[in-house]
């Protein structure tokens, strides 16, 4: 069964630091493009960061540029967002979602993991 | 902040229809496939349509999707109370280099 399983999230402050990972199991992980989205309580899907297959490139959206950084282990099929300089606005459910490239669509959810930042 | 425009929502009576558009720019849905996402009520997003009409395996017919210049449109058939979620189209902008999603639209059956 293709997954993929979210796990790192919690309570953190303002300017704190947080790191999730996403574990895939089911598929060739290093053969494909992997993203992190978000969702901030009640509001709609933001895509927050994207890495290919052989890490070559990255991009990160840019209310999370310099603050945010996606990396993978394809050795481990885990997928990471180190998230520094946190803020409240940062408040979110974080999914990993598998970026098929040719159809350009985000064929796979994880079930997501919730980072609150609050003093 | 969102890039591609939905409406906020649309209902209808089970059985009938609902169509929802997504319009972008020549960035994003213009050169790109455009996909659909259906998201229940406390559960992660789904993909519904792929390539812009497309339907993964376990997806029924009443779902459709098209798509025309820099717009697209979902359309559900056949309302079922079960159809009640958020919509959400999304695509690629090549101008961003950056994963993009439209504003959602809320389906529900009256």
């Amino acid at each position: 069964e293709v997954q993929l399983v979210e796990s790192g999230g919690g309570l953190v402050q303002p300017g704190g630091s947080l790191r999730l990972s996403c574990a895939a199991s089911g598929f060739s992980f290093r053969a494909y493009s992997m993203t992190w989205v978000r969702q901030a309580p009640g509001r709609g899907l933001e895509w927050v960061s994207y890495i290919n297959g052989g890490t070559s490139t990255i991009h990160h959206a840019d209310s999370v540029k310099g603050r945010f950084t996606i990396s993978r282990d394809n050795a481990k099929n885990s997928l990471y967002l180190q998230m520094n300089s946190l803020r409240a606005e940062d408040t979110a459910v974080y999914y990993c979602a598998r970026f098929e490239e040719v159809a350009d669509a985000f064929d796979i959810w994880g079930q997501g993991t919730m980072v609150t930042v609050s003093s | 902040q969102s890039v591609l425009t939905q409406p906020p929502s649309v209902s209808a009576a089970p059985g009938q229809k609902v169509t929802i558009s997504c319009s972008g720019s020549s960035s994003n849905i213009g050169n790109n496939y455009v996909s659909w996402y259906q998201q229940l009520p406390g559960t992660a997003p789904k993909l519904l349509i792929y390539e812009n009409n497309k339907r993964p395996s376990g997806i029924p017919d009443r779902f459709s999707g098209s798509k025309s210049g820099t717009s697209a449109t979902l359309g559900i058939t056949g309302l079922q109370t079960g159809d009640e979620a958020d919509y959400y189209c999304g695509t690629w902008d090549g101008s961003l280099s950056a994963g993009v999603f439209g504003t959602g639209t809320k389906v529900t059956v009256l």
